[in-house]
């Protein structure tokens, strides 16, 4: 999971600003997720993307806003229009097959506090 | 689609105890359950996993069983250490959301010495 990386750490946000999370890989996955985390709730999905140049609404994808131009790089705006942003934010990754043992790996996350 | 039911929420033993976490899942078409452990501040790591056509996997403390009928897995971890507190993750691959994982609530386990 060395090989994932994501930036910056902390993300300090006013309201009303658009802000851009990072999310680079280089271990020639085809599959990247993007999670949210809040105490008690789990990771919930918010887009993930199969392949470059695709991606698809996961269960909280509202207020949310991706894209995949490079296999080694999925940036997740958050926008003005999510409600409560304040969360921790990972980006995991993996080959993305479905009939085979394939471990998802995970970045290290950003903490992102709306002020 | 899938969803994921962990419990418990919180798990307090003593050091050597052992620790038991269990998950259900809804989609039968789900074939892949890993485990993941999170320590306080850090990315969730991967302990152990199974596939679907597998009852049971073992690996040193920890192992994973699964009942496919009744649509449950749980994560067994034997003679607990205090490193062993963290919050575990149970998860589900269901096609539904591509290779993406369904991941349960999570258990927050501590351990004492």
């Amino acid at each position: 999971d060395g090989g994932i990386t994501q930036s910056p750490k902390y993300l300090f946000r006013k309201e009303g600003q658009n802000v851009t999370l990072s999310c680079e890989q280089n271990l020639n996955h085809d599959a990247m997720y993007w999670y949210r985390q809040d105490p008690g709730q789990g990771l919930r999905l918010i887009y993930y993307s199969q392949i470059v140049n695709d991606f698809q609404k996961g269960d909280i994808a509202e207020g949310y806003s991706v894209s995949r131009e490079k296999k080694e790089s999925f940036p997740l705006t958050v926008t003005s229009a999510q409600k409560n942003p304040t969360a921790f934010y990972l980006c995991a990754s993996n080959r993305g097959d479905f009939y085979v043992t394939d471990t998802q790996y995970f970045g290290p996350g950003t903490r992102l506090t709306v002020l | 689609g899938e969803n994921v039911e962990q419990h418990p929420s919180t798990l307090s033993v003593q050091e050597g105890d052992s620790a038991v976490i269990k998950c259900t899942y809804s989609d039968s078409a789900s074939n892949y359950f890993p485990w993941y452990k999170q320590e306080l501040g850090k990315r969730p790591q991967l302990i152990i996993d199974i596939r679907s056509n597998v009852g049971e996997k073992k690996d040193q403390r920890i192992a994973v069983t699964l009942n496919k009928t009744a649509k449950h897995f749980s994560l067994h971890i034997t003679e607990t250490q205090p490193e062993d507190s963290a919050v575990y993750f149970c998860a589900a691959l269901a096609n539904q959301a591509g290779t993406a994982l369904i991941f349960g609530k999570g258990t927050t386990l501590s351990v004492s010495s």
